[in-house]
């Protein structure tokens, strides 16, 4: 079967770093998505990793291995506006979307 | 501004009505997408469309329904609503079908079915 696992809860400092994980199984892979999702609104598209290795884009970067089933979203030079909850989505085989239940990052000051 | 418009933002409604979620895109996306989000889990997909004319079934489709007349619209429907549809949904887009690229979201609408 398909599961795919991220801590629930996380708590950072402004101005740190900080690496949220996510672990998954599956039979079949195309792929692996980052979203942010602010508390009330939509997810909004932050990351897609298909090869291993480090994907940076500014503040956050995304790290895959595809052997270990294995995640992870770096997020560099916290900011406030950086509380929120970060979705991880595996895409199997049928280039079906199969999404973790997020992880809610809470930035104090 | 374009994106996807979803309506209403949020409804109170009485179980066993009939209550239909619209959501419209101006990006010419050839894929939609319905889910709901509960606490605790992840999203889950209720009905999609790769194209218009098409639709299918997700990982949650019992109870619900929808159509894809056109590129632009694609309404959700309850049947019948009862309370474990009360969720938050969410339209979604993307320029290709099986979900193969990034999703834009629409807002969501908050249904609560007492």
């Amino acid at each position: 079967g398909q599961n795919i696992d991220q801590p629930t809860e996380m708590t950072a400092t402004e101005g740190a770093i900080v690496q949220i994980n996510c672990t998954y199984q599956t039979s079949g892979f195309n792929g692996l998505f980052w979203y942010q999702q602010h508390a009330g609104e939509a997810p909004t598209f932050l990351s897609y990793n298909v090869l291993d290795g480090l994907e940076e884009k500014g503040r956050f970067s995304s790290f895959l291995s595809r052997s270990k089933g294995y995640s992870y979203l770096l997020l560099k030079e916290l900011q406030m506006k950086d509380s929120a909850s970060y979705l991880c989505a595996l895409m199997d085989s049928n280039y079906q979307l199969i999404w973790g239940a997020g992880t809610k990052l809470i930035i104090k000051p | 501004i374009a994106g996807i418009t979803q309506a209403p933002t949020s409804q109170i409604l009485a179980a066993g009505r009939r209550m239909t979620l619209r959501c419209t895109q101006d990006m010419r996306h050839n894929a939609m997408y319905w889910y709901r989000q509960d606490l605790g889990l992840g999203l889950r997909l209720i009905h999609y469309s790769n194209t218009a004319g098409t639709t299918g079934k997700g990982e949650v489709p019992d109870g619900y329904s929808v159509s894809r007349a056109n590129t632009d619209d694609f309404p959700l429907t309850l049947a019948s609503a009862v309370p474990s549809q009360t969720s938050v949904y969410f339209c979604a887009s993307s320029r290709t079908g099986g979900q193969g690229g990034e999703l834009f979201f629409g807002e969501g609408s908050r249904l609560t079915v007492l």
